[in-house]
Order: C-alpha cells, then structure tokens, then sequence
C-alpha cells in the first residue's frame, strides 16, 4: 500500500531562512505526488504537484519540490521564508492507477519566526 | 466561482443524534471525496465517489453513508453520532486531466459530539 511519510511535525525558521519540509513515499512504483498548504480554518490548497513530467517541481508562493526515485522523497523547499509561509503542509500520494485513492501525511506546522 | 461548497460549517450533536454533511461543486468534476481532519492523523479518505452513481469506501468509512446525488453533489450522513466521530470534515472533488489528478477541497465542516 502507498504511504507518506513526513519527518518533522512542527518546524520552526526565521525569516528569510530556508524552508526544508522533508516528505518520504512508499510505493512499488514511481507515483502521483503533492504538496498541500492549509491555513488556519480553512480546506487544504495545492502547491504543487509532480507527475513525472519532471523531477523539479515549482509551484505557487515560491515553493519548489524535487522528486527523488533513488531516496524516495519529494521534500518541499523556499529560499526564504515569509511571515505569510506559517500554515500547516501537508504531502500527498496517489498511484497512477485507481488515482482517486490520494494519501496524505500526517502533516507539519510550519512557524515562521521574526 | 464557488468550487467546493460544504454546508454546515459548524455543528453541535448529542451522541446518537443523525445529520447530514451536504456537499456541492460547480467545476464539473467527475470525482468528489470525504475526508476528515483529526489533530496529528492528517486527512483520512472516508469515502470517495468516482463517478456519479458510484461510491466506495475509504480508509475510516464505520459510522458513515454517502450518496451522489448528483454529478454536483455529494452528502456524507451519520446516522448515530459518536464522540469518535468529531472531527474536521473536508468535501473534495477532483478532475484529471494530462497532468494528473488535481484535488481541490472545500472550507471544512467542523463537528463535535457531545
């Protein structure tokens, strides 16, 4: 069964410092992957998403992803963190077959500090 | 441009009391989701409905029935409330396109079972 792993449940950064969230993946194929953002009180938003297309993954606010078949990981990063980047990230999985079935971690609170 | 709208946004059950999560998008997906959001368990697949007329079990679905009522709707009932079962609700629905499968999620549904 796919799995996601994400090491960290809070981390905390000054800002301007880089943002490291580490996401690892467990699947006998190379899958769907994601990233997911979620502020306070509301549903979750896609940063980004790879899909084999290609193995460095940019999306929204400045985040990238780069997926790594050798490590299993697809880790989230920004070269320098905004006041605005506090929320709480989560990374995601789903199979190329039966998509539907999308698997999530358990989350990591990013804080952000002056 | 509403997307996934989830209604109620807050609600209060006696144990043993019924409800019904209704759930709509106006994006024309084809597929549309239930989650719920429990504090370091991440999101969890209760169930999922691949197509209009089709719905199948997620990861947690004791406790819970869906119906597609439509391609736009999706309603998750409990019909026994338990305090297991407050939690965070997340209506999703999803559309694939060359570039994967896209999930896009609701504001949430925030349950408690007194």
């Amino acid at each position: 069964a796919q799995s996601v792993t994400q090491l960290g449940s809070h981390v905390s950064v000054s800002e301007g410092a880089l943002v490291l969230l580490r996401c690892n993946y467990s699947s006998s194929v190379p899958p769907y992957l994601f990233w997911y953002v979620q502020y306070p009180n509301q549903g979750l938003q896609l940063l980004l998403k790879y899909t084999s297309a290609a193995t460095l993954v940019k999306g929204i606010n400045g985040f990238e992803a780069e997926f790594k078949k050798s490590e299993t990981s697809f880790h989230l990063t920004k070269p320098s963190a905004h006041m605005s980047d506090a929320a709480e990230y989560f990374c995601a999985v789903s199979p190329l077959r039966g998509y539907q079935k999308v698997t999530f971690g358990t989350g990591t609170k990013l804080q952000v500090i002056p | 441009n509403a997307g996934v709208t989830q209604t109620p946004k807050f609600q209060v059950l006696k144990t043993g009391q019924s409800m019904t999560l209704q759930c709509a998008q106006d994006m024309n997906h084809n597929s549309m989701y239930w989650y719920r959001q429990d504090p370091g368990m991440g999101l969890r697949l209760i169930y999922y409905s691949a197509s209009e007329g089709t719905t199948d079990k997620g990861e947690v679905p004791n406790g819970y029935n869906v119906s597609r009522l439509n391609k736009r709707e999706f309603s998750l009932r409990l019909e026994s409330a338990a305090p297991s079962q407050t939690s965070v609700y997340f209506c999703a629905s999803s559309v694939v396109t060359g570039n994967g499968n896209t999930i896009y999620f609701g504001e949430g549904s925030w349950l408690t079972v007194v």
